[in-house]
């Protein structure tokens, strides 16, 4: 079935700091896959997609770029403040038919200080 | 243009009662999904209504259950309730649920079984 893996958090950083959040998934055919952001207390809020191979999502300063290759789907910042302190989700869409089913990882804390 | 809604935001029962939880989606968005989520177990989707029928389901036990209403609001309901079943019930709604579509999350209604 599928499945995402993500980096261990939490992830400490001082403002300014580059962001790297690890992803890689399992699935078949072609899923669709995104970023999702959880404040304290919260929802969750898409924060970037990508449907394709190479297809490069973008967001508020954060990008990923979706490698079939790698089957990775790495979040990165150049420049992280302390407003994005929050929990991070890497999450797959499944194939037509389960399309609705998320599969999320566990979820990675960054926490960004001054 | 208004986002989800979930209600109410907090409920405290007792052990095997019943609650029932509700989700109004996004206007025009026909697809609302739920999903569980807790610290040990992280998030796990629940199951999937389209156009007022169960498109999609998780591995939760038959105590779980819901149902969406023709204006696409949906409700879950729990029977029987567990201390297990303490988490952060999360609804998303999507234009169709298709692979290539967003889904955009409530805030949740945080249960405590006691």
């Amino acid at each position: 079935g599928n499945s995402v893996t993500q980096m261990e958090g939490p992830v400490t950083l001082s403002e300014e700091a580059f962001l790297t959040i690890n992803c890689t998934y399992t699935a078949t055919g072609y899923p669709s896959l995104f970023w999702y952001v959880q404040y304290p207390g919260e929802g969750l809020q898409l924060l970037l997609k990508a449907t394709k191979a190479d297809d490069k999502g973008s967001n508020k300063g954060f990008e990923a770029t979706y490698r079939k290759e790698t089957t990775s789907f790495h979040l990165e910042k150049g420049s992280v403040q302390v407003s994005d302190s929050a929990v991070y989700f890497c999450a797959l869409s499944g194939l037509t038919g389960t399309a609705s089913k998320l599969t999320f990882g566990t979820g990675t804390r960054l926490q960004v200080t001054l | 243009k208004a986002g989800v809604t979930q209600t109410p935001r907090y409920l405290i029962k007792t052990r095997g009662q019943q609650v029932t939880l509700s989700c109004s989606p996004i206007s025009g968005h026909r697809s609302v999904s739920w999903y569980q989520q807790t610290p040990g177990q992280g998030l796990q989707f629940l199951f999937e209504y389209f156009s007022e029928t169960q498109r999609n389901k998780g591995n939760f036990p038959g105590r779980f259950s819901g149902r969406q209403f023709s204006n696409s609001r949906s409700e879950m309901n729990v029977s029987t309730l567990e201390l297990g079943d303490s988490a952060l019930y999360l609804c998303a709604s999507s234009l169709d649920g298709g692979t290539r579509t967003e889904a955009f999350f409530g805030q949740g209604t945080r249960l405590t079984v006691v």
